[in-house]
């Protein structure tokens, strides 16, 4: 069975530090990674993507992936409050648009 | 960016009654609808799959006759929650995808509390 793991948490980080998420899957045909982040009460939404190993950067936000340890993080800089959230990984498979989801970090960023 | 709307954003309903969701796509066609449910401090579930105009697939344990899907249109899908129960209380969410996986957008979610 295909898995996402995470660390449920919660994660306190301190405002203006750098918050680090991590997620490992299980099955070595995971194509395609996405970070999202969900407000409690409020959907998803995409924070990034990412599809090559190495890193991507977009704004405060940085995904990495490993595919051959089988992992992929999302550091946050210059944490926001605003940036608490719960954090969900997710993973799809070659040929396939279905998202498995891990189970969540939540994330908390003390003034 | 493309929004995917969802009616209603919140149902209270008694038991035995039966619950319609839509979920639209406003500004992009939607060839597959993904249906989740989401319960308190639980990450999202994928319920079924659905492309417009064949039946959906469901993942193992979701009852197809208890939640009714229709994608009829490349702008319109609907879940049915029929004859819900209290343990239907959830958080469903759509998503529909136009077809590469850089057009896959939420749905603002439905909350369902069945009394």
């Amino acid at each position: 069975q295909k898995e996402v793991e995470q660390n449920s948490g919660p994660l306190s980080v301190p405002e203006g530090a750098i918050a680090s998420l991590n997620c490992t899957y299980s099955d070595r045909v995971s194509q395609s990674f996405f970070w999202y982040r969900q407000y409690s009460g409020k959907s998803p939404e995409l924070i990034m993507s990412i599809y090559s190993n190495g890193d991507k950067e977009d704004g405060r936000f940085t995904a990495q992936l490993n595919k051959a340890s089988q992992y992929v993080s999302l550091l946050i800089r210059d944490s926001q409050p605003s940036d608490s959230a719960t954090y969900l990984c997710a993973v799809t498979y070659f040929g396939n648009e279905k998202l498995t989801f891990g189970t969540g970090t939540r994330l908390t960023i003390i003034p | 960016g493309a929004v995917v709307s969802q009616h209603p954003s919140r149902v209270i309903c008694k038991s035995g009654t039966s619950v319609k969701i839509e979920c639209r796509s406003l500004d992009f066609q939607a060839t597959t609808m993904f249906w989740y449910r989401q319960f308190p401090k639980q990450s999202l579930m994928l319920m079924a799959t659905s492309n417009e105009g064949s039946k959906a697939t469901y993942e193992q344990g979701v009852e197809k006759d208890k939640f009714l899907i229709n994608h009829a249109s490349l702008t319109l899908s609907t879940l049915t929650v029929t004859s819900a129960h209290p343990e239907d209380s959830s958080f469903y969410i759509c998503r529909g995808s136009g077809g590469s996986k850089d057009t896959q957008y939420f749905g603002p979610g439905t909350r369902l509390t069945v009394l």
